[in-house]
């Protein structure tokens, strides 16, 4: 089982809807990630936190709104997506950012927007 | 540029005979390269990584790489395919990007070990 859990599994919302996704990590690790992977496709980096401050956003629509509450969690809240928006959104953690440390993925949050 | 190709859409393989997955990559300064797994409906497993020193990686699942400088190139490896081994393999590279570090997938390579 992986070490990094993500809630929830799956997540249906409409466009205008709010909604967040959460992100959970206790291997004391210092760095936190988004990604977001379409099918057959590999993941595309949307946000890096690094001792709990936003050090890499990838210029990513406003809609996607990262949160890190403290150094073991990792939101995404999201507003008014676009059915483009739907994929997989993967949550890692690695000891360091931009080290040699390899990345601890989630299982991930399939989201799909109605 | 710096990039990762992974030549390879699919491998096909039976089980018990040896397998190759191949990744070359283009990168300033000195590489650091890791191969990730991907299972169905799964997050990414790291498998291995190269940094410095012996050129032969040995890794998680009876998975190794071989890293050729000269050619570029970080093919994984294994003696002996098992039917499990199929999934979705991932080649990435460590890049200085925007002042900043970060990893560069390639486009992925499916593994498919037929019995």
């Amino acid at each position: 089982d992986t070490e990094v859990t993500q809630t929830p599994k799956h997540l249906v919302m409409g466009m205008t809807n709010k909604k967040s996704l959460k992100c959970e990590q206790h291997m004391g690790h210092r760095a936190m990630y988004w990604y977001k992977q379409k099918a057959k496709k590999p993941p595309e980096l949307m946000f890096v936190y690094s001792y709990e401050k936003l050090s890499i956003n990838e210029s990513v629509p406003s809609r996607f709104s990262p949160e890190c509450p403290n150094s073991s969690l990792l939101n995404l809240h999201l507003h008014a997506l676009q059915p483009e928006d739907s994929a997989l959104y993967l949550c890692a953690s690695s000891q360091e950012g931009g080290d040699d440390s390899p990345l601890h993925f989630g299982n991930g949050t399939r989201l799909t927007v109605t | 540029a710096q990039s990762v190709a992974q030549p390879e859409d699919q491998v096909n393989v039976a089980e018990g005979n040896p397998l190759t997955v191949k990744c070359t990559y283009s990168v300033s300064g000195n590489p650091y390269l890791f191969w990730y797994v991907q299972y169905p409906n799964r997050g990414l497993q790291f498998l291995l990584k190269y940094i410095t020193g012996d050129n032969l990686v040995k890794g998680s699942y009876g998975f190794e790489a071989e890293f050729n400088k000269s050619q570029t190139s970080f093919h994984l490896k294994k003696p002996s395919a098992l039917v499990s081994d199929s999934a979705l393999y991932f080649c990435a590279v460590r890049a200085l990007m925007d002042s900043s570090y970060k990893l560069i997938f390639g486009s992925g390579t499916r593994l498919l070990v037929r019995p």
